[in-house]
C-alpha cells in the first residue's frame, strides 16, 4: 500500500542554518503531497502542498518540490528561526479518490537554538 | 471561519473504563476523519465519514472503538473498554473536496487520552 518515509529526528540546528528534511513516498497512483507542521501544544497545520510532478509548494520560507522520478518531497528552508521549532510531517493523499485519506510519515522533530 | 472543534482537550481514565470524544467540523465540510496519533508517530486514520456514511473504517478496532456522525455534522468517537495502548492524541479533521482547498484536511486541536 501507499506509504511515506521521512528523516528521523530529532534535528537540532542553530538559528539561520539551512534546513533539509528528507521525505520519500510509495504510491500506486498520482498522489498529492503535503507537509504538515505541529507546533508545541497546537494541532496539525498544513504548511505546503504540491498536487503534481514538478510542482513546488512554498509557505513561510519553506519549499518542497514534487519529484516523481525520485519519489521525493524534501522540505527545505534557507534560514531557520527559533519559531520554526516544531514537528514536521510529510504526507500523501490519493487525489483521485472521492474522499481522500491522508497517509502520514512518522514525523521529524526540529529544534532551533538561538 | 471557525476551525474544527474538539472536546475534551484532555482525558485521563483507568483501563477498562469508557470514554467518548466529540468533534464539530468546519461548517459545510462533508468529509470527517478521526485519527489516532500515538506519541512519536504520525497520525493514523481510524475512520472516515462522507456526510453520515462510513467511507473507510478498515483500521478501526471495532471490538472496542465505535464512531457515529448523526445528521452528517458532529461526530463522536467512543472507546469501550479502554486499554493502556489506547493512550494517544485523537485528532478530528474535515475536508470539502468541492471547495477551493481541494482535498486539504483541516485538523482540530486533538484530545489527549491517558489510560492508566
Amino acid at each position: 500500500g501507499d506509504s511515506v518515509t521521512q528523516m528521523e529526528g530529532p534535528v537540532t540546528l542553530s538559528e539561520e542554518a539551512f534546513l533539509t528534511i528528507n521525505c520519500t513516498y510509495t504510491a500506486t497512483g498520482y498522489p498529492s503531497l503535503f507537509w504538515y507542521v505541529q507546533y508545541p501544544g497546537e494541532g496539525l497545520q498544513l504548511l505546503l502542498k504540491a498536487t503534481k510532478a514538478d510542482d513546488k509548494g512554498s509557505n513561510k520560507g519553506f519549499e518542497a518540490t514534487y519529484r516523481k522520478e525520485t519519489t521525493s518531497f524534501h522540505l527545505e528552508k534557507g534560514s531557520v528561526q527559533v519559531s520554526d521549532s516544531a514537528v514536521y510531517f510529510c504526507a500523501l493523499s490519493d487525489q483521485n479518490s472521492s474522499a481522500s485519506k491522508i497517509i502520514f510519515g512518522s514525523g521529524t522533530r526540529l529544534s532551533i537554538r538561538p | 471561519e471557525a476551525g474544527v472543534a474538539q472536546s475534551p482537550r484532555y482525558k485521563i481514565i483507568e483501563k477498562r473504563q469508557s470514554v467518548a470524544f466529540w468533534c464539530n467540523p468546519i461548517s459545510g465540510h462533508a468529509t470527517l476523519y478521526w485519527y489516532q496519533q500515538i506519541l512519536g508517530q504520525g497520525p493514523k486514520l481510524l475512520i472516515q465519514f462522507q456526510n453520515n456514511g462510513v467511507v473507510d473504517d478498515s483500521q478501526l478496532p471495532k471490538d472496542r472503538f465505535s464512531a457515529e456522525r448523526l445528521k452528517g455534522v458532529d461526530s463522536t468517537l467512543k472507546i469501550q473498554p479502554a486499554k493502556l495502548e489506547d493512550s494517544a492524541v485523537y485528532l478530528c479533521a474535515s475536508s470539502d473536496r468541492y471547495s477551493g482547498s481541494g482535498n486539504e484536511q483541516f485538523f482540530g486541536p486533538g484530545t489527549r487520552l491517558t489510560v492508566l
